[in-house]
């Protein structure tokens, strides 16, 4: 149980394209989402925290309007990259807490998207 | 605030030698503690966790940790290490007195390669 499904896997686009990365919870609720950025051979770094209904909150020397996050029903929450330039260039993983799921269970995490921006 | 410390980048293991990966941690209050392994271009898969009770926990794949409140320190090992062990082990903490749903923070990583 508890599996969040991420796509895409990879994508290489060119410079200035938009891209979309979905997360979704397949066999749960998932009132919360966190999206994170890991740059080789670094931690997570935690760029947003989305509720579904309401604007996601976005740490601080997150570019909202670079990184726009969706979370419109219990089960899917997007991110979108846009005008995407090679420093952009990361894998982006999220994860995603069960509906009514207290502090001391672990994050579910989808398998992550290498986006690469030539 | 929260912080959590992995001192070793990387942790080179004989095959079948007992491995430890080392965590430590800063919390204002009680912490939750986690750990998490990570595989080429994958997602964090959950290995175990430290709420409360006993001191030593086990988790998936043969992994146990001693939380030592004293050291404060949540370090993982494993008796005798396989070479599919080699991957990316995070630690995480949660601080459970800083009320709400409190964000979790990573540690830097900590690669282990187990050589056959």
């Amino acid at each position: 149980g508890a599996v969040v499904s991420q796509h895409p896997s990879w994508v290489i686009c060119k410079s200035g394209t938009s891209v979309k990365i979905e997360c979704r919870s397949l066999d749960f609720q998932a009132t919360t989402m966190f999206w994170y950025r890991q740059f080789p051979k670094q931690s997570l770094m935690l760029m947003a925290t989305s509720n579904e209904g309401s604007k996601a909150t976005y740490e601080q020397g997150v570019e909202k309007d670079k990184f726009l996050i969706n979370h419109a029903s219990l089960t899917l929450s997007t991110l979108t990259v846009t005008s995407a330039h090679p420093e952009d260039s990361s894998f982006y993983i999220c994860s995603a807490r069960l509906q009514g799921e207290g502090a001391g269970q672990p994050q579910h995490f989808g398998d992550g998207t290498r986006l690469s921006i030539l | 605030a929260q912080s959590v410390a992995q001192p070793e980048d990387q942790v080179n293991v004989a095959e079948g030698n007992p491995l430890t990966v080392k965590c430590t941690y800063s919390v204002s209050g009680n912490p939750y503690l986690f750990w998490y392994v990570q595989y080429p271009n994958r997602g964090l898969q959950f290995l175990l966790k430290y709420i409360t009770g006993d001191n030593l926990v086990k988790g998936s794949y043969g992994f146990e940790a001693e939380f030592n409140k004293s050291q404060t320190s949540f370090h993982l090992k494993k008796p005798s290490a396989l070479v599919s062990d080699s991957a990316l082990y995070f630690c995480a903490v949660r601080d459970l007195n800083s009320g709400g749903y409190q964000k979790v923070t990573f540690g830097t990583g900590t690669k282990l390669q187990v050589i056959p």
